[in-house]
């Protein structure tokens, strides 16, 4: 059964960079020409895709974060990561990371998120 | 970016209920169209995807439909392990996005 896991910084300081791993374990990263995505949840709020990146390396970035985000796959540690630079206490939320299921689309596996905190 | 609308916000309901969730986006989405359950302190789920087909393992009580702009979930008899948050969330393009969600309250 595939599950995905966050790892990371769970506090980060204002203008600091935030760095978050999402670790599959029951299969291959690479396997299936699937899409691997970031989502966040503010606070009492809704959902936010951040971008994704594909199991060949490209790369797709939610148009208000493009110049802060970047999102890679390290398919040795069947691993992939997301960097948002210059945060502010905006960026505080739940970080999920998910598999887009390639040919429906659907988001079908979920990490359990991890809640980054923006703060001095 | 696609805007995804959905109605209500809030909805009260009781146990055996029929309901529906209604989404509706900014412009034509081809069916590229998921519905996802979300409960306090968890992961989203997935429901339905192409706007009708139901996920694996889901129960056979909710059901998906629609076309164009406009699509609706339907739980046929409301049960309370139902009781969540509910997102639909347009793939027609990117940035993929979500409706603001529907709380599923018990009335």
């Amino acid at each position: 059964q595939l599950q995905l896991q966050e790892s990371g910084s769970g506090l980060v300081k204002p203008s600091q960079t935030l760095s978050l791993t999402c670790t599959l374990s029951g299969g291959s990263i690479d396997s299936d020409a699937n899409s691997w995505s970031w989502i966040r949840q503010p606070p009492g709020k809704g959902l936010e895709y951040l971008g994704y990146v594909y199991h060949g390396g490209s790369t797709y970035y939610t148009p208000s974060l493009r110049s802060r985000v970047t999102m890679s796959l390290d398919k040795s540690k069947n691993q992939f990561s997301l960097n948002l630079t210059s945060v502010t206490a905006a960026d505080t939320a739940v970080y999920y990371c998910a598999r887009d299921r390639r040919g429906d689309n659907a988001m079908d596996v979920w990490g359990h998120g991890t809640t980054v905190t923006v703060s001095s | 970016d696609i805007q995804m609308t959905q109605s209500p916000s809030t909805l009260s309901a009781s146990v055996g209920d029929r309901v529906t969730i209604t989404c509706r986006a900014s412009q034509t989405i081809f069916n590229w169209l998921a519905w996802y359950q979300q409960k306090p302190g968890r992961a989203p789920k997935v429901l339905i995807y192409k706007a009708s087909t139901l996920e694996d393992g889901v129960p056979s009580r909710f059901s998906g439909s629609g076309s164009g702009r406009d699509y609706t979930l339907t739980i046929s008899s409301l049960q309370p392990d139902d009781f969540a948050t509910y997102y639909c969330q347009q793939s027609s393009s990117y940035p993929r996005t979500f409706g603001q969600g529907t709380k599923v309250e018990i009335k």
